[in-house]
């Protein structure tokens, strides 16, 4: 069974600081990781993508992604309460035949930035 | 370019019913993947159909059923509903499905079982 883990939060940080999100997953030929952000009662929209190991910057995000640990992460610096959603972090296993279209999520990370 | 669309939004059936839910992908993307988001389970992959054949099928009951059109549009079905079908249906479209591509998310179905 492919899992992903996150921890459930929440995660409380004051606005201004960096929020850290961290995710694990249990399949070492996973490939593709993806960062999604969810607002309540809303689906979930892309933040990030990363597919090899090393960080990889966009705006206020950084994705960390370490294959050997098979951790991968999200920081947002410079947090604002706009950021407060839930964070999804999903995963698709390449090699196993029937990777096609099937992302395999966290539970996700309830942030809170607190003004 | 418009975004993938759900019909109907909002759904109440009672049990042993059955609902059909209809996805349309953004124009050009041919994989459709369906999930299920449930407070207790998450998100849970269905089942994925690319050029109208399901190449990928998550660890759901028969129950639970699908199809893609020619023109890449995808419906699920739900028979037999139960009390534990109520969640948020999500479509997701991609260009072709493979490994690096984005999934773009719908805005979802709420299905309510009573």
């Amino acid at each position: 069974q492919k899992e992903v883990e996150q921890n459930s939060g929440p995660l409380s940080v004051p606005e201004g600081a960096i929020a850290s999100l961290n995710c694990t997953y249990s399949d070492r030929g996973s490939q593709s990781f993806f960062w999604y952000r969810q607002y309540s009662g809303k689906s979930p929209e892309l933040i990030m993508f990363i597919y090899s190991n090393g960080d990889k910057e966009d705006g206020r995000f950084t994705a960390q992604l370490n294959k050997a640990s098979q951790y991968v992460s999200l920081l947002i610096r410079d947090s604002q309460p706009s950021d407060s959603a839930t964070y999804l972090c999903a995963v698709i296993s390449s090699g196993y035949g029937g990777s096609q279209g099937n992302l395999i999520f966290g539970k996700g990370t309830k942030l809170s930035v607190k003004p | 370019k418009a975004g993938v669309t759900q019909t109907p939004r909002y759904l109440i059936k009672t049990r042993g019913q059955q609902v059909t839910l209809s996805c349309s992908p953004i124009s050009g993307h041919r994989s459709v993947s369906w999930y299920q988001q449930t407070p207790g389970q998450g998100l849970q992959f269905l089942f994925e159909y690319f050029s109208e054949t399901q190449r990928n099928k998550g660890n759901f009951p028969g129950r639970f059923s699908g199809r893609q059109f020619s023109n890449s549009r995808s419906e699920m079905n739900v028979s037999t509903l139960e009390l534990g079908d109520s969640a948020l249906y999500l479509c997701a479209s991609s260009l072709s499905g493979s490994d690096q591509e984005t999934q773009y998310f719908g805005p979802g179905t709420r299905l309510l079982v009573l």
